[in-house]
């Protein structure tokens, strides 16, 4: 069966340090993976998805960014944090397909000071 | 007017009554509808998909689709406060998903 890890669980920041949070999936080959934000009490905004290794598709211009150096993990970085970063962030995936079922991995709950 | 829309609630239902969830959306392209139940401070989860006009049932759940109208929609039969979360709906567009704010279910015992 397939699974979604992301870590950390959680992070304290201050503002202006840089960001890495990790998404791996397994038991799947060649998913679509996707990063997604979600401010408190709000929606989800998809920031970034990937077809494949090295493929980076920004939704949002800001000051974050994406990498997929393997099939199966997914970076989400920054190099200076802002106030407005702080937020659940979520990883997904999907298998290649029609249908496009997504499955969210348990998220990082990230507050920048 | 946004791409998927949802009442935010909350909706609140008695234990054991059936919660009627609703979602429209505006492109007319979009193959597959999805649901999702969120926990505060967890995850989305996925309940359930529908490509297809009409009903599709798994155990206390059933969407609907309406493709002609534009809407899709959650039934939850006999609500538990366990089901008391957010319900999002999800559209897909290409290799993407478009999700709409979400409705709070309260189910009060």
């Amino acid at each position: 069966s397939q699974t979604i890890h992301q870590w950390p669980a959680t992070l304290v920041q201050p503002v202006g340090s840089p960001l890495s949070l990790e998404c791996t999936v397994e038991g799947t080959s060649n998913p679509n993976l996707y990063w997604y934000r979600q401010a408190a009490g709000r929606g989800l905004q998809l920031l970034f998805y990937s077809v494949g290794i090295g493929q980076i598709s920004s939704e949002v211009p800001q000051n974050l960014s994406a990498s997929r150096p393997q099939d199966r993990q997914f970076i989400l970085s920054s190099k200076k944090l802002l106030l407005s970063d702080s937020g659940f962030y979520l990883c997904a995936w999907t298998e290649t397909g029609d249908i496009n079922e997504q499955f969210f991995g348990p998220g990082t709950r990230l507050t920048v000071l | 007017q946004k791409e998927v829309e949802q009442n935010s609630g909350p909706l609140s239902v008695p234990e054991g009554a059936i919660a009627s969830l609703n979602c429209t959306y505006s492109d007319r392209g979009s193959q597959s509808f999805f649901w999702y139940r969120q926990y505060s401070g967890k995850s989305p989860e996925l309940i359930m998909f529908i490509y297809s006009n009409g009903d599709k049932e798994d155990g206390r759940f059933t969407a609907q689709l309406n493709k002609a109208s534009q809407y899709v929609s959650l039934l939850i039969r006999d609500s538990q406060p366990s089901d008391s979360a957010t319900y999002l709906c999800a559209v897909n567009r290409g290799n993407k998903l478009v999700f709409g704010a979400g409705t709070i279910l309260r189910v009060k015992s």
